[in-house]
């Protein structure tokens, strides 16, 4: 799987929008890149995966560069729930029964400033 | 419906000791992982487990077992435990052809 690269921390104001940047420079051209985050205390919680194109669920929206080599996690209105470490971890598209985990780096502690 | 669980939330052990984790899946869910989590680092992935065989293994030594039941259900076993086992101890369940694993909230495990 390629690696990936995120801050280490990041501070946003509620309300505002939260963009959590990695770089996955080694990216292959079937690798997805995928999104989680790990409220304290709490097993990690997906939020969004993606190919090439933008995404967007109710959670969360992405969006990977052109030459997919990095890609930003957009929470649109954050709040103070929001606050939680973020990984973005690139792989062959993970499906249900599949051989091989997730491969988990240090990821980002994004804190939401009240 | 009821989310991944996992028993006990916490425990303690001495080391050189054994310990049993359990894991319940969600309902319909026949695929469970296991990882292990230090603080301060990632969860890093153990087992695989898909309709009872296991499918897929991280860089973790023999001591750490594991195996799944017909109700796919699933216990993580670690033997002669280490003072470095200490750690959350995460399961997580999916569905054949979906996109997401749902973590349960895991298992501190305690070596002293």
């Amino acid at each position: 799987d390629a690696k990936t690269t995120q801050p280490t921390s990041m501070d946003c104001a509620e309300g505002r929008a939260a963009n959590l940047p990695c770089n996955h420079s080694t990216i292959s051209g079937n690798e997805y890149v995928y999104w989680y985050r790990q409220i304290h205390s709490q097993g990690p919680q997906y939020i969004i995966h993606g190919l090439k194109n933008n995404e967007t669920n109710e959670m969360a929206s992405l969006i990977i560069t052109e030459d997919r080599k990095s890609s930003t996690l957009i929470l649109p209105h954050a709040t103070l729930r929001d606050t939680a470490v973020y990984y973005c971890i690139v792989r062959v598209e993970l499906v249900g029964g599949g051989a091989d985990g997730l491969t988990f780096g240090k990821g980002t502690h994004l804190i939401i400033q009240p | 419906d009821a989310g991944v669980t996992q028993s006990p939330t916490h425990l303690i052990k001495t080391r050189g000791q054994q310990v049993t984790l359990r894991c319940s899946p969600i309902s319909g869910h026949k695929s469970v992982s296991w990882y292990q989590q230090v603080l301060g680092q990632g969860p890093q992935f153990i087992f695989q487990y898909y309709e009872k065989e296991e499918r897929g293994r991280g860089n973790f030594p023999d001591r750490f077992s594991a195996r799944q039941f017909p109700n796919y259900s699933s216990e993580l076993n670690v033997n002669a435990l280490l003072l470095g086992d200490s750690a959350l101890y995460l399961c997580a369940s999916s569905r054949q052809g979906a996109r997401g694993y749902t973590f349960g909230s895991g298992t501190r495990l305690t070596v002293v």
